[in-house]
């Protein structure tokens, strides 16, 4: 079953801006992660954030876990235009079946 | 240096024909990925191998068949191709669960 479901859809922004994610799931989880995806190519892992950690800071990124909510969101500060891409969320299952589940993902766009 | 590569980036056949996908990472990781994406870029699991070994085998019709010649590699050979097999299929290595690394992607359409 698809987990991960991002919160807004697309999100338009200006250089310099934040840019704010959210993401649900679930089912318990052992660690979330995001990626990122720029047009054309393959996911990249961003950051990841174990069950038992709230806040975890990466550069310009960070991203909070909310296991009673079931929730994570992904800030990017100061925004590039190359931060311009589609962001993924993904969850580790607790259930030890040794995969990802993705969601949606978001599509970000940052305007010069 | 690639950490994970897949062949041929781009692959347009037409209905009914076989193809291949191949796979291949250089990271020494255990457990090797396939997954597709669809033209909304949902992601979804198709086949997981860990050691040469099957492990994740999502609900995908039996013409796809991934083979995997050693840690190393992971195929995807797809018989009899559909209109509806056309879609982006992205290799991905990990050690377990922890963060996957991607390959670039093959594109395949089918007309």
């Amino acid at each position: 079953s698809q987990q991960g479901e991002e919160d807004p859809q697309a999100l338009s922004i200006q250089e310099g801006e934040n840019a704010t994610m959210n993401c649900s799931y679930k089912t318990s989880i052992n660690n979330l992660q995001w990626y990122r995806q720029n047009s054309g190519r393959g996911l990249v892992h961003l950051i990841l954030i174990r069950s038992n950690e709230r806040e975890k800071h990466s550069g310009r990124l960070r991203v909070t876990l909310d296991t009673s909510k079931k929730s994570s969101s992904l800030l990017i500060t100061a925004s590039r235009a190359a931060d311009t891409a589609s962001y993924f969320c993904a969850t580790d299952s607790s259930y030890g079946n040794n995969r990802l589940a993705f969601g949606k993902g978001n599509q970000v766009v940052v305007i010069p | 240096d690639t950490a994970v590569s897949q062949t041929p980036k781009y692959l347009v056949t037409q209905m009914g024909n076989d193809k291949s996908i191949k796979c291949e990472q250089n990271l020494g990781h255990d457990t090797m990925y396939w997954y597709k994406q669809d033209s909304k870029k949902f992601l979804k699991i198709m086949f997981s191998y860990n050691n040469k070994e099957l492990i994740i085998n999502e609900t995908v019709p039996n013409r796809f068949s991934p083979k995997s010649p050693d840690k190393a590699h992971l195929n995807l050979h797809i018989n009899s191709l559909e209109l509806g097999d056309s879609a982006v299929y992205f290799c991905a290595s990990s050690n377990r669960a922890y963060e996957q690394y991607f390959g670039p992607g093959t594109r395949l359409t089918v007309t």
